[in-house]
Formats: C-alpha cells, structure tokens, sequence
C-alpha cells in the first residue's frame, strides 16, 4: 500500500499570500496524484489531477507540480474561500486508492 | 449539472446491516466507474470500494473485504453500498463519487454523504 504523507498539518495564511502544502509519497506515483478541497461541511471538490492539470472550473490560482514523491500544491493568493483542508490522492498503485491526511489552511 | 444523491444512513448496532444507496443525474451513469470513499468524525478520506461500468470488477478496502459489497444497477442509475458485520470502526460519513472523465481513479463529483453510526 502507498502511504501518503501531508505536510504541514496546519498551514496559518493571511489573505493574499500565497500558500505551499506538500505531499509526499512512500514511493513513486509517476505523477498520478490529484489534489482535493474540502470545506467545512461540504464534500471534497477535485482541483488537480495527473499532479498538474486543472480540474474544469478551478480557478488559475491553484497549481500543482512534482514528480516521483513528491508532490505540492500551491495557491497563488489565498482568497476567503480558499480556507479549507486540502487531500492528495494517489492512483498510481492500488488497490487501495490512498489519501493523505489532509492540511488544513487556516486564516492567520 | 451532475448530482448524486446518497440515502441509507442511520444508527446500527455493531454486528449489524445496512444499505447504502446512490442515484445520479446529471451523466451518463453507465459509461463511469463509481466510488464509495468514508471519512470518520474529525477523520480524513478512506478509500472504500468502487465498480467498473459493467460490474465486471469491483475492488475493496482489506479492512471492509468480505463485509462490504459494491453493487450498481444502471437501469436505475443507482450505486449501493450493502454493509453487514459494521463495526465501530465503520462509523463514518459515507459519500458516493463519480470517475473522472479523464481518469477512472480520480473523483470529479461527489454526494453530500450519509453517516453512518454503529453504536450499541
């Protein structure tokens, strides 16, 4: 099983600023990774897949690069909606599918 | 607009049954691949169990294999879940998602999920 990693737990931004969360595999995903967006109460949105293609309607704001094992998912300017935890996903391996534990991007 | 609806949550005991259902709208149910994944109270996502477009594969999580079985019925464009022997551990949110277009493995539209208790 590949065991996916997040990092930082808590991720403290203010408005504007640019945000960098991390994911980290236990072994290479050859860029089969998706990124995801969870906020408060709602279901996961799907941002990225295959580590940096957009998913329709994600704004610009939001990119995705990495290679092997690891990964990063940066948002450019941290919008008011954009405070949520964000998930990795690897499908390169599986079964199991594998999510990491998720980062929580939080108002400073 | 794509929707999927999920039903079937509630209180259970453990050693206890319950069967989760998802309707869809919105796409063509029979032409994806369908997912169920859990996220447990204050959790992150677990992959569960998903189901080719013909049933022809259906795969699980080890921890749910031989309790849980995924099932669709095109026709009804429906996704269930059949869950028995739940667990404590089982207790979670429950969402159905759909296959990306572009990859089966990655998951372009969700449900708002059902929850699911097991609790004596």
């Amino acid at each position: 099983e590949i065991v996916m990693t997040q990092s930082p737990a808590t991720l403290s931004v203010s408005p504007g600023e640019r945000a960098t969360l991390s994911c980290r595999a236990s072994q290479s995903v050859s860029r089969l990774l998706a990124w995801y967006q969870q906020r408060p109460g709602q279901a996961p949105r799907l941002l990225i897949y295959d580590a940096s293609t957009r998913a329709t309607g994600v704004p610009a704001r939001f990119s995705g690069s990495g290679s092997g094992t690891e990964y990063t998912l940066t948002i450019s300017s941290l919008q008011s909606e954009d405070f949520a935890v964000y998930y990795c996903q690897q499908y390169d391996s599986w079964p199991p599918l594998t999510f990491g534990g998720g980062t929580k991007v939080e108002i400073k | 607009e794509v929707q999927l609806v999920e039903s079937g949550g509630g209180l259970v005991q453990p050693g206890g049954s319950l069967r989760l259902s998802c309707t869809a709208s919105g796409f063509t149910f029979n032409t994806y691949w369908m997912t169920w994944v859990r996220q447990a109270p204050g959790k992150g996502l677990e992959w569960v169990a998903n189901v080719k477009q013909d049933e022809s594969e259906k795969y699980y999580l080890d921890s749910v294999k031989g309790r849980f079985t995924v099932s669709r019925d095109n026709a009804k464009k429906s996704l269930y879940l059949q869950m028995n022997s739940l667990r404590v551990e089982d207790t979670a949110v429950y969402y159905c998602a759909k296959g990306g277009d572009y990859s089966a493995w990655t998951f372009d539209a969700w449900g708002q999920g059902t929850l699911v208790t097991v609790s004596s």
